[in-house]
């Protein structure tokens, strides 16, 4: 059973940097697959932030892309996420999940997601 | 970039009904690329369809997907009370490699 927990500081301040780790469980990350961050602000919808493999090969949201920067540790089977400069528009509930690729593209097993408030 | 609409924004139906949500692409994608979740309150999502019609590992049959091209459907049979939740379409692409529709709420009539 793969099992996905996210873990990191659920307030951060405006302009410094929000710092994500995924711990995955029940399924050795470097065996394959690529692994996402995808964020919820309160009360929207679904916005994918970012994904990775094992190799350390990344791709992210453009609109994104100048904040973020997503990092494997295989030795600890898990994955991180730095997004820098935030305000309080990247409030939101963030998960982590893992990313079925070729020849079909989705999220199959996901992290139950962490509240990230970015205030003063 | 593909942007993904759902409809209807909110759908209330009552138990034992049929459920049919829509998805629209803005542009023509694979069927291989569409996908549907469930989330339910202070839930992550859940994989329901993969493929466009292709039901994930321990989804009952009532759930069911189709579609192509740039219409896609999640068909929920016969609603069940656990069925009432938010559902989302998501697709892959080239440009924005993941996008989200803006989901569908189910909601007891």
């Amino acid at each position: 059973q793969v099992q996905l927990q996210e873990s990191g500081p659920g307030l951060v301040k405006p302009s410094e940097t929000l710092s994500l780790t995924c711990a995955v469980s029940g399924y050795s990350i470097s065996s394959g697959f690529y692994w996402g961050w995808i964020r919820q602000p309160p009360g929207k919808g679904l916005e994918w932030i970012g994904s990775i493999y094992h190799s350390g090969s990344t791709y992210y949201n453009p609109s994104l892309k100048s904040r973020v920067t997503i990092s494997v540790d295989t030795s600890k089977n898990q994955f991180s996420l730095k997004l820098s400069s935030v305000t309080a528009a990247d409030t939101a509930v963030y998960y982590c999940a893992r990313l079925a690729q070729v020849p079909y593209y989705y999220f199959d097993y996901w992290g139950q997601g962490t509240l990230v408030t970015v205030s003063s | 970039e593909i942007v993904l609409t759902q409809s209807p924004g909110t759908l209330s139906l009552s138990p034992g009904e049929r459920a049919t949500l829509s998805c629209r692409a803005s542009q023509s994608i694979s069927s291989s690329y569409l996908a549907w979740y469930q989330q339910k309150p202070g839930q992550a999502p859940r994989l329901l369809i993969y493929g466009a019609s292709s039901r994930a590992t321990g989804i009952p049959d009532r759930f069911s997907g189709s579609g192509s091209g740039t219409d896609f459907t999640l068909t929920i049979s016969r609603l069940e009370p656990e069925d009432f939740a938010v559902y989302y379409c998501q697709q892959y692409g080239s440009s924005l490699p993941y996008s989200f529709g803006q989901g569908t709420k189910l909601e007891i009539k």
